[in-house]
């Protein structure tokens, strides 16, 4: 079945150390988002990739980075972890026209990532 | 700033019960809009959608949603909830031709036997 893949499910990691996330689909889309979901919250948009094209949000933090090495792939960079990002972090894609109207998003399960 | 809002935080059941979960959101040009839901210990999937057309559409599981322009609302509706139904649901808008989702804060179903 074509899906949307997030490995690992949970992630630990220490305090101001680097720790990457990634995400993987088979659905052949070409626009991938991350979101983090801190508890009880609302998902929020960090960042989306449209084919190539990276787009910031303007409150993502520097210390967030996303890097999509092809169409399938999408990893999630966190360069100094701190407690505040422990949260859900939810991958995903979409199959986007430029002159059309957006399209259905297609979620992974999401990355727990837990900060020591 | 656009945003979506859902009043009901959390709304407790009995199964055969009607359900009628609100979201409104603020943009006020062309939107299209998403109900998605979150079962226990699963990702989020999609419940259905409008983009145009009849504004009353239907989804999954017996859900359906009726947008009213007017009011700036998408609600979600089942005439008789089931004990399965419980999950947390999520509405979310885009923006005309952008890609942003924007969701609002979720409403957790609880229905009980």
């Amino acid at each position: 079945d074509a899906m949307v893949i997030q490995n690992p499910r949970y992630q630990v990691t220490q305090f101001g150390k680097p720790v990457t996330l990634s995400c993987s689909q088979t659905l052949n889309h070409n626009v991938m988002y991350w979101y983090q979901q801190k508890s009880s919250q609302a998902p929020k948009l960090l960042f989306h990739y449209y084919d190539k094209d990276f787009n910031n949000e303007a409150d993502t933090p520097d210390n967030f980075q996303s890097r999509r090495p092809n169409t399938s792939f999408c990893f999630l960079d966190i360069r100094s972890p701190g407690l505040g990002d422990a949260a859900m972090y939810l991958c995903a894609t979409s199959r986007e026209a430029r002159a059309g109207y957006g399209e259905t998003q297609y979620f992974g399960p999401g990355t727990r990532l837990l900060v020591l | 700033a656009q945003s979506v809002s859902q009043h009901n935080h959390h709304v407790i059941l009995s199964e055969a019960a009607s359900l009628e979960l609100g979201c409104n959101y603020s943009y006020g040009g062309t939107v299209n809009l998403f109900w998605y839901v979150q079962y226990p210990g699963q990702h989020l999937q999609l419940l259905l959608k409008y983009f145009s057309g009849d504004p009353l559409v239907k989804g999954i599981k017996g859900f359906e949603a009726e947008f009213i322009k007017s009011k700036f609302s998408f609600n979600l509706r089942k005439p008789s909830v089931q004990w399965s139904d419980t999950a947390e649901y999520f509405c979310a808008v885009k923006k005309g031709t952008a890609s942003k989702l924007t969701f609002g804060t979720g409403t957790r179903l609880q229905v009980t036997l």
